[in-house]
């Protein structure tokens, strides 16, 4: 099975702190894709990465950076965190472009800016 | 761009009824269509998908999915409602030689005994 891992479920932080929220797959899929989910707005597409070192903007990408410097690990950035951004975060990842391929989720993390 | 509708936020259905949680998409070309289902305080998990071929896909848990390209309308149903099928249901579209999807709303099923 694949597994999809996050860091942390719950998350509190101050406004203005540098937040790091982690995601490592197992299955060395090619994509990994960072969400934030909110009721009522469904999945937004912050960030995705194809490749090591390679990341495309989603629809919601301000105030957000990702880093991907290995193919397993997905990193997502708070620059300096605010109320806001409180949301719970979902990682995904998946094969490659060339086919139907469905994306496989971690569980979340739940983070709360104060 | 990609977009996907779910009309309704909320669906109520007895157990044992059959149900149906709608959507509709909008994309360039032929979609790649999938259906997720969370659970609370859980992820998403992958229910089913239409790739190509015969419009009617059968998925996990005796869910299956319609899709109609003239309505582009994908909806989701099953036969028999179980109350452990109580969730929130989210459709999503991909563009062919994409690897980014788009979401819907969510659409939470409520079945009741």
């Amino acid at each position: 099975d694949v597994k999809v891992t996050q860091s942390s479920r719950y998350l509190v932080k101050r406004t203005g702190e540098k937040v790091f929220l982690e995601c490592v797959q197992d299955m060395d899929h090619e994509n990994m894709f960072w969400y934030r989910q909110d009721p009522g707005l469904g999945l937004r597409l912050i960030y995705f990465s194809y490749d090591v070192k390679m990341k495309e903007k989603g629809d919601i990408p301000e105030g957000y950076s990702v880093s991907r410097e290995k193919k397993e690990r997905f990193s997502l950035i708070l620059e300096s965190a605010s109320t806001n951004q409180t949301s719970m975060y979902l990682c995904a990842s998946s094969l490659g472009n060339r086919g139907g391929y469905e994306q496989y989720f971690g569980p979340g993390t739940r983070l709360t800016v104060t | 761009a990609q977009s996907v509708a779910q009309p309704e936020d909320q669906v109520n259905v007895a157990e044992g009824n059959p149900l149906t949680v709608k959507c509709t998409y909008s994309v360039s070309g032929n979609p790649y269509l999938f259906w997720y289902v969370q659970y609370p305080n859980r992820g998403l998990q992958f229910l089913l998908k239409y790739i190509t071929g015969d419009n009617l896909v059968k998925g996990s848990y005796g869910f299956e999915a319609e899709f109609n390209k003239s309505q582009t309308s994908f909806h989701l149903k099953k036969p028999s409602a179980l109350v452990s099928d109580s969730a929130l249901y989210f459709c999503a579209v991909r563009e062919r030689r994409k690897g980014d999807m788009r979401f819907g709303a969510g659409t939470r099923l409520t079945v009741k005994p």
